[in-house]
This record gives structure tokens, C-alpha cells and sequence, in this order.
């Protein structure tokens, strides 16, 4: 059964500084990897999606990589700002029938201070 | 550029009660689930769907029910509402694997609490 872990639970940063978020998971047959925000009493954003085959994906100041066949990925976050604030996602897809749903971690929650 | 819509987005039951959560999608995607999110606990797979008529129990079905009659909706019925369901729930849609992108949508959630 696939498990994804999220360390750490919570990270508190000052404005500014670079970040890394991490995410494992046990079974390396993944179809995707997708990282979510979420903010307070809201849905989920879909952030960034990596496919099995690819080894990293950009959007503006994130950056996320993956790792298959040790089971990890990371979110990398440039020049933090307050708006930063939230709790992130991780979730992985396997191949098909039940195993092709989203398995989710429990998050890491991140507040960047001015 | 609707995306995912979920009608509640809060809803207080009583104990015993009914009550259907609504889904809908307008990006043609076959694949629509239902979570539930609850402190601490990350987000539980109730049931999901693969295309219309078909549906299939996730993690945590105990206590609910679904339909999927057409690809856009995909209602979540909970029946003789319990305290244990106190939640949020979330529903997502996504295109099949075989698509190639299968980035998943999410709908804003529905808070309910039974008491």
C-alpha cells in the first residue's frame, strides 16, 4: 500500500530565505507526483504536476523535483514572501484502477514571517 | 472558468439526518472523487468514479453513497448523518491516465458538522 510522508509538519521561515519542502513515498511505481497549496478554510491548488518521467518542473519562484526510484520529491521555494503562507501538498497517482487515485500526505505547514 | 463546484459550502446536520453534497465539473474529465479532510489526518479517498455509471469505493466509504449518472456530476449522499462524519469534504476531477495530463482539480469544500 502506497504512503507518502511529509517533513516537516511545520516550518516557520523569515521573508526571504530559499526553502525546500519534502515529500517520500514507498512504493516507486508512480504514475505522477502533484503538489498542492492549501490556505485556511480553502480548497486545494494544484501547484505543480511531475510526471513519472521527468526529473524536475518550474513555475516562476517553485521548483520541484523528483526522484523515483528513491521515492522522494521536493518543493523549492525562492525568495519566500508572506503570501507564502499556507499548508503544502504532496500526492502521488499509480497506474490504474484504484492504484490511479491521488494518495496524499499530510503536509507540511509553512509560515514566512516579514 | 468554473472548474470543480461543490453546493454547500457549509451545512449543519443533526444526528440521523440526510443530506447530498453536489458535484459538478465543466472540463470533461472522466475521473471525479470525493475526500474528506480532517485534522491532522490529511485527505481520506471516500469514492471515486471513472466515467458515468461507474463508481467504485476508495478508503473510507463507510456510510456514504454516490451516483454518477452523467460525467459532469458527481453527488455524495450521506445517510443517517453521524458525528464521526463531521468533516470537510472535497471534490476533484482529472482526465484518465491514458489522457497524459492527469492534473487534478479541486472544489473549495463543504465544512459540515453533525451534532
Amino acid at each position: 500500500k502506497q504512503e507518502v510522508t511529509q517533513i516537516p509538519a511545520a516550518l516557520s521561515v523569515p521573508e526571504g530565505e530559499n526553502l525546500v519542502l519534502n515529500c517520500s513515498f514507498t512504493d516507486s511505481a508512480i504514475y505522477n507526483l502533484q503538489w498542492f497549496r492549501q490556505d485556511p478554510g480553502k480548497g486545494l491548488t494544484s501547484l505543480l504536476l511531475i510526471q513519472s518521467s521527468q526529473r524536475e518542473q518550474t513555475s516562476g519562484r517553485l521548483n520541484a523535483s523528483l526522484d523515483k526510484s528513491s521515492g522522494r520529491s521536493t518543493l523549492y521555494i525562492a525568495a519566500s514572501q508572506p503570501g507564502d503562507s499556507a499548508t503544502y501538498l504532496c500526492a502521488v497517482r499509480g497506474y490504474g484502477g484504484s492504484q490511479g487515485n491521488l494518495i496524499f500526505g499530510k503536509g507540511t505547514k509553512l509560515s514566512v514571517k516579514p | 472558468n468554473a472548474g470543480v463546484t461543490q453546493t454547500p459550502k457549509f451545512r449543519i446536520l443533526k444526528i440521523g439526518q440526510s443530506m447530498t453534497l453536489q458535484c459538478t465539473q465543466d472540463m470533461n474529465h472522466n475521473y471525479m472523487y470525493w475526500y474528506r479532510q480532517d485534522p491532522g489526518m490529511g485527505l481520506k479517498l471516500i469514492y471515486y468514479s471513472v466515467g458515468a455509471g461507474i463508481t467504485d469505493k476508495g478508503e473510507v466509504p463507510n456510510g456514504y453513497n454516490v451516483s454518477r449518472s452523467t460525467t459532469e456530476d458527481f453527488p455524495l449522499r450521506l445517510e443517517l448523518a453521524a458525528p464521526s462524519q463531521t468533516s470537510v469534504y472535497f471534490c476533484a476531477s482529472s482526465l484518465r491516465i491514458t489522457s497524459g495530463n492527469t492534473e487534478a482539480f479541486f472544489g473549495q469544500g463543504t465544512r459540515l458538522t453533525v451534532v
